[in-house]
């Protein structure tokens, strides 16, 4: 079966640190990413993992184990706007190269002055 | 604004009505998916396109019924919906070549059945 965990609901301060934790374990796994989603809008692309090992872009960092089927997505200096869900998504590709987007539950951020 | 553009925003029908939604991008995206997502839930998967041929149907009731005119156009026929569809329909697109493509996602149509 696909099964993709993420904590439900964090808070966290204006200009401090956090980190969004996604346990995955999936059929297939050819690479995983994280979105942003505010309410009522479409979910955007931060980040994606296929090897081991960290990929940092601007204030926000996300790390993949493969072997532990784990990944996180860090979050830095926080700002008000960052208050939204962060969805972690298993990739499994398709013969045809389309692929198949599998999404953790979601976890809702809010961040306090 | 986000360059998978989707319309109608909003969207009322009841039960018998027969409507479609609509899915455009010009990013030269070969690969098209429409995805259901409920309130405080993580979208999921419905179909999937891959150079206008349908790839997957995740077991999506007849009720909803997708069409790829062209290579950047999507459609979703609706018919005969249930309350229970009352969501947000997003639809995404990305490049269909392998590797590292991120999907881009539209703004979305939220539809209610009456």
């Amino acid at each position: 079966g696909q099964n993709i965990d993420q904590p439900t609901e964090m808070t966290a301060t204006e200009g401090a640190i956090v980190q969004i934790n996604c346990t995955y374990q999936t059929s297939g796994f050819n690479g995983l990413f994280w979105y942003q989603q505010h309410a009522g809008e479409a979910p955007t692309f931060l980040s994606y993992n296929v090897l081991d090992g960290l990929e940092e872009k601007g204030r926000f960092s996300s790390f993949l184990s493969r072997s532990k089927g784990y990944s996180y997505l860090l979050l830095k200096e926080l700002q008000m706007k960052d208050s939204a869900s962060y969805l972690c998504a298993v990739r499994e590709e398709m013969m045809d190269s389309s692929y198949k987007l599998i999404f953790g539950s979601g976890t809702r951020l809010l961040v306090r002055p | 604004d986000t360059e998978v553009t989707q319309t109608p925003k909003h969207l009322v029908m009841g039960m018998t009505n027969k409507k479609s939604l609509k899915c455009e991008q010009h990013m030269g995206h070969r690969a098209m998916y429409w995805y259901k997502q409920k309130a405080k839930k993580p979208p999921e998967l419905m179909f999937v396109y891959s150079y206008e041929k349908l790839s997957i149907n995740e077991s999506v009731p007849s009720r909803f019924s997708p069409e790829c005119p062209n290579s950047s156009l999507l459609n979703l026929h609706l018919h005969a919906l249930q309350p229970e569809d009352s969501a947000l329909y997003l639809c995404a697109s990305s490049s269909g070549d392998r590797g590292y493509q991120p999907q881009h996602f539209g703004d979305g149509t939220r539809l209610s059945i009456l």
